[in-house]
């Protein structure tokens, strides 16, 4: 079966880390670009980062830059999003997502395969 | 930072046409990504490379272009068009970006 499941969400205090993982099947992996995207519930979309299939290339919104990283394990077909020094903003529905196109930083593609989400929650 | 402009609501009885649009200054350089998305459920590309049309989206769904300006249209909205709809594209250093979205609100 074609999909994304991701997990690593969880409750966190201000200012800890938290990292999440997204676990792919039915396609080729390593093939696409993937990406990193979060929702505040009864919000909107908001891109947060996004990996070229080879690692060789990586993007990250404003909001989360020098905060966040993203990885991938082609390997393991699976890809990550380190959160460190998380703010109370952070707190959404953290969607991983597929690309259609294999690098980052050139052509924008978009996403047309979405997993189910994983909730960070950001309290004290 | 880049920002793409979308209005926030739409309403239309069913059987009409629902316009949405979206502003950007570099829509003219990267293609521009239609979704809709329907409460507790993921986004679903609508319209791809500002006109194209998946296989499986009714033809009720298009899309077009006018310089800094991509619109979706719903030609003969149903009532299960009633949704959440976004606009991505990507900035001058090709990350990417999502309108604010569009409620469509069936009369």
């Amino acid at each position: 079966e074609v999909q994304l499941v991701e997990s690593g969400g969880g409750l966190v205090q201000p200012g800890r880390s938290l990292r999440l993982s997204c676990e792919a099947s039915g396609f080729t992996f390593d093939a696409y670009a993937m990406h990193w995207v979060r929702q505040v519930p009864g919000k909107g979309l908001e891109w947060v980062s996004g990996i070229s299939w080879n690692s060789g290339s990586v993007g990250y919104a404003d909001s989360v830059k020098d905060r966040f990283t993203i990885s991938r394990d082609n390997a393991k077909n699976s890809l990550y999003l380190q959160m460190n020094s998380l703010r109370i903003e952070d707190m959404a529905f953290y969607y991983c997502a597929k690309d259609i196109v294999h690098g980052y930083g050139g052509r924008i593609g978009y996403f047309d395969l979405w997993g189910r989400g994983t909730l960070v929650t950001v309290s004290s | 930072s880049y920002e793409l402009t979308q209005p926030p609501s739409v309403s239309v009885s069913p059987g009409q046409t629902a316009r949405i649009t979206c502003s950007g200054d570099a829509l003219p350089k990267h293609s521009a990504y239609w979704y809709q998305q329907k409460p507790g459920q993921a986004p679903v590309v609508l319209i791809y490379k500002v006109t194209e049309r998946p296989s499986g989206i009714p033809e009720r769904f298009s899309g077009s272009s006018s310089g800094t300006t991509v619109t979706l249209t719903i030609s003969g909205v149903q009532a299960e068009d009633e949704a959440d709809y976004y606009c991505q594209s990507g900035d001058i250093n090709g990350n990417y970006v999502f309108g604010p979205g569009t409620k469509v609100t069936v009369l």
